[in-house]
């Protein structure tokens, strides 16, 4: 069964500082990985989805890197913003018969604070 | 695009009682996705589909059911409601990338 963790659950960075977030991975059969952010009292935002046979992506000032081998993805956020202030979630999708994605697997989340 | 649509936003429920949670998706995805948030505890997946006529059991179904007669809706019916079951249920819908709704907030009471 998978498992999927994220350390710290929580961190807090003055503005304009780059960050890394982490997210490993027990079971490294995935078909892909993808980051969402989560606002208080809100949905899940996708913000990155990385295919298997992907090394990383980017969008604007985030990107996420994947290394199967060690179970490893980080989500790198560029010159943080207090707009950026949100839960960040990493799961992984489940490789299924056929190579189509099966059901997730959600980390607990690394709740951001960025400070004036 | 409306996404995926979920209602009610908000519900209480006394001990006992029965609700069906709606979710709808206009973007003709064929995997469907219910998921309870609970504090601390991240996602947990109760029930998913991947097409109309197809459903099956994740990881916490018990108490839960589900249908999925069209492609677009995924309603999520709680029988005898617990106040175990008090908790933030998302819908989702895929299509490799994961788009969720806004989540249906119920208090069991």
């Amino acid at each position: 069964k998978q498992e999927v963790t994220q350390i710290p659950a929580a961190l807090s960075v003055p503005e304009g500082e780059n960050l890394v977030l982490n997210c490993s991975f027990t079971d490294s059969a995935i078909y892909n990985l993808q980051w969402f952010r989560q606002d208080p009292g809100k949905g899940l935002t996708s913000l990155l989805l990385i295919q298997s046979s992907q090394r990383e992506q980017t969008s604007g000032r985030l990107n996420a890197s994947l290394d199967k081998s060690s179970g490893r993805s980080t989500l790198y956020i560029a010159a943080s913003q207090p707009g950026d202030s949100a839960t960040y979630l990493c799961a992984t999708a489940d490789k299924r018969p056929g190579g189509t994605a099966s059901k997730l697997t959600f980390g607990t989340g690394t709740r951001l604070q960025v400070t004036l | 695009n409306a996404g995926v649509t979920q209602t009610p936003k908000f519900r209480i429920l006394k001990i006992g009682q029965s609700m069906t949670l709606q979710c709808t998706q206009d973007m003709n995805h064929n995997y469907m996705y219910w998921y309870r948030q609970d504090p601390g505890m991240g996602l947990k997946l109760i029930y998913y589909s991947v097409g109309a006529g197809i459903t099956d059991k994740g990881e916490v179904p018990n108490g839960y059911n589900v249908s999925r007669s069209t492609t677009e809706d995924f309603p999520l019916r709680l029988e005898l409601a617990a106040p175990s079951q008090t908790s933030v249920y998302f819908c989702a819908s895929s299509h490799g990338e994961l788009f969720f709704g806004e989540g249906s907030r119920l208090t069991v009471l």
